[in-house]
């Protein structure tokens, strides 16, 4: 069964850092998304992708964030210059379309660590 | 706008017993509703969705939950618990067909499986 693949499973790195946080979507899936979980909280929407460029983006995307599609299969999501409250599991998702009937299936997350 | 409350943060059933994991949703938007699970370590697996078809949802693994609007609520219920079912449950609406891919999560429920 095609799954959503990312990497690395956990990354730590120091305040201020850029880290790249990589996504390999399912093959035929056309749009893709970045969520993250901060410890004890919700998950939250951070950024969906579409056609090569964003789609939507939530208020926590700002201009530290961006992402990529690199080539034809990579997604990934970069913080220039990381935060201690950007530690969080970010999970990477994509799906065929954007209606409510169709599913978006998810990485098992890279959890981010900064120090 | 839309949002998600669960109403446990922690459900404990034992084996055997019947599962209830209750949501309620707030939306401006004919809402779309899913059920993700999440097993320790692993991606968010959807368990059912709703798209406005049927109001009783049948789901993998024996889940199923009921839309119901007068009530906003879209409850999560399974006849009998099984070890494997112990994971971290988000309840999750969307705008609905064709509003976009935005998924808002609740803050999830922790089911605890005793023998």
């Amino acid at each position: 069964e095609p799954e959503v693949t990312q990497t690395p499973s956990h990354q730590v790195t120091q305040m201020g850092q850029e880290v790249i946080l990589r996504c390999v979507p399912i093959s035929n899936h056309l749009y893709f998304y970045w969520y993250r979980q901060i410890l004890g909280q919700k998950v939250e929407f951070l950024v969906s992708f579409y056609n090569n460029e964003i789609s939507e983006k939530s208020e926590i995307f700002d201009d530290q964030f961006s992402v990529e599609r690199p080539d034809g299969s990579n997604f990934t999501l970069k913080i220039r210059s990381t935060k201690l409250e950007d530690s969080a599991m970010y999970f990477c998702a994509s799906s065929i379309g954007t209606s409510g009937r169709n599913e978006q299936f998810f990485g098992p997350g890279t959890r981010l660590t900064v120090l | 706008a839309q949002s998600v409350t669960q109403l446990d943060s922690h459900v404990s059933v034992s084996e055997g017993t019947p599962v209830l994991l209750r949501c309620n949703y707030s939306s401006s938007y004919s809402p779309s509703l899913f059920w993700y699970v999440q097993h320790p370590n692993k991606g968010l697996q959807l368990l059912l969705k709703y798209t406005s078809a049927a109001t009783l949802v049948k789901g993998i693994n024996g889940f199923e939950a009921e839309f119901k609007k007068s009530e906003t609520s879209f409850h999560l219920t399974k006849p009998s618990a099984h070890m494997s079912d112990a994971a971290e449950y988000f309840c999750v609406v969307s705008k609905g067909y064709n509003q976009g891919g935005k998924l808002i999560f609740g803050q999830g429920t922790e089911l605890s499986v005793k023998p």
